[in-house]
């Protein structure tokens, strides 16, 4: 149990475009997802925390705007990278929250994002 | 914010030593320090976690111990494997989330 799932796994994209990404969570409902950013050989950096049904919040130098995140149900997270940039690319990782537990986290497979 | 230290960045072992890894942070009011273990392109998985009201934690070759006094918590691995070989990050809960030390290239040589 405590699947999650993102897609795509990969995309390319070219520069000025937008791209979204989709956080499943396959067998249970998760009130909270993360959206995390990893650049190669670096750590996961927390981009933001998704509630369902609310405004997700944001880590401190995380662009809103380009950045947009929506908890629309209970199984489902999108990352909306706007106006993508070469500097974006990254591995996007989401994770949500366990049921039942504030502490533990399944994460996601990831996403390759490659702005060209 | 908080912020957790993680050494040391890269290590290497022969098979079948021991390996450590160690952390250290700030905040004392951090209650759950998970370790979690990422192979390229994957993502991370959930190897050992220890609660604050715990000093040490085993599961096979895996150990976690936890010094709350001195803020400090340690990834131990015995009889290491080349299939051990991968980044491993500590990580603690603090202010509802979890931040992730900068992570162990561990590499097991045959």
């Amino acid at each position: 149990g405590a699947v999650v799932s993102q897609h795509p796994s990969r995309v390319i994209c070219k520069s000025g475009t937008s791209v979204k990404i989709e956080c499943r969570s396959l067998d249970f409902q998760a009130t909270t997802m993360f959206w995390y950013r990893q650049f190669p050989k670096q750590s996961l950096m927390l981009m933001a925390t998704s509630n369902e049904g609310s405004k997700a919040t944001y880590e401190q130098g995380v662009e809103k705007d380009k950045f947009l995140i929506n908890h629309a149900s209970l199984t489902l997270s999108t990352l909306t990278v706007t106006s993508a940039h070469p500097e974006d690319s990254s591995f996007y990782i989401c994770s949500a929250r366990a049921p039942g537990t504030t502490y533990e986290q399944y994460f996601g497979p990831g996403t390759r994002l490659t702005v060209t | 914010g908080e912020n957790v230290e993680q050494h040391p960045s890269t290590l290497s072992v022969q098979e079948g030593d021991s390996a450590v890894i160690k952390c250290t942070y700030s905040d004392s009011a951090s209650n759950y320090f998970p370790w979690y273990k990422q192979e390229l392109g994957k993502r991370p998985q959930l190897i050992i976690d220890i609660r604050s009201n715990v000093g040490e934690k085993k599961d096979q070759r895996i150990a976690v111990t936890l010094n709350k006094t001195a803020k400090h918590f340690s990834l131990h691995i015995t009889e290491t494997q080349p299939e051990d070989s991968a980044v491993y990050f500590c990580a603690l809960r603090g202010g509802g989330k979890l931040i992730f030390g900068q992570g162990t290239e561990l590499s097991v040589k045959p």
